[in-house]
């Protein structure tokens, strides 16, 4: 077990509420990601950290901000969150040596009302 | 503009019966492909990859097929079980994209006993 949890695992905000997910993993792996699930649409890549300061967008960045202080946390920001963001968040993290598949979490499951 | 994609969202077989999982891509620079399992309310497993120098490979029950030329890609599971029962994604990722995985909507299989 790669050791990377998320939290919250539910939750449920308001349209317009700032929101932040946590993705922390124990194993000091470089690349970390952020994806979402969408029925119809399979995951896509929100954003994703290469080191610690250190971040890029993927292909569904709009909307989305995030944060990578330490090696070990990867946030998600909601800035103002939407109802077209109600869906399943997962982060990932790749352990690297020329591994090229990833370990993911468990998954925050977000509803925006 | 959907890279990867699968177009069956669902299948159904029986128990002990083969299930083939088809995937198709359109862009050429992907050289390495894989497919994850994923349970409900868990996140996505790692399940099989493949090199774009291969055509085959395999992993017990489950065997990957790359058909290069067409741009396809198979997942078989021979025979198929119960506990099967998942939604499958096939991803795949270019070598100096930093490991970054493009996947596909995902397939339903549902093994019937």
């Amino acid at each position: 077990d790669a050791g990377i949890t998320q939290s919250p695992r539910h939750k449920v905000t308001e349209t317009g509420t700032p929101v932040t997910l946590r993705c922390h993993q124990t194993e000091n792996h470089r690349y970390m990601y952020w994806y979402r699930q969408d029925p119809g649409h399979g995951l896509r890549l929100i954003h994703y950290s290469y080191g610690v300061k250190d971040t890029d967008k993927g292909e569904v960045s709009d909307g989305y901000s995030v944060s990578r202080s330490k090696t070990e946390d990867f946030l998600l920001t909601l800035e103002s969150a939407t109802s077209s963001q109600t869906s399943v968040y997962f982060c990932a993290i790749n352990m690297g040596q020329g591994q090229k598949s990833y370990t993911f979490g468990s998954g925050t499951r977000l509803t925006v009302v | 503009d959907q890279q990867v994609k699968q177009n069956s969202p669902s299948l159904s077989v029986q128990e002990g019966r083969i299930s083939i999982l088809n995937c198709d891509y359109t862009n050429s620079m992907f050289d390495y492909f894989l497919w994850y399992k994923k349970y409900p309310a868990e996140g996505p497993t790692f399940l099989i990859s493949i090199s774009s120098i291969k055509d085959k490979n395999e992993d017990g029950r489950f065997t990957v097929f790359l058909n290069k030329s067409a741009k396809h890609l198979s997942l078989h599971i021979v025979p198929s079980q119960p506990g099967d029962s998942a939604v499958y994604f096939c991803a795949a990722s270019v070598e100096t994209s930093g490991s970054r995985l493009t996947f596909g909507e995902g397939t339903q299989l549902t093994v019937n006993p």
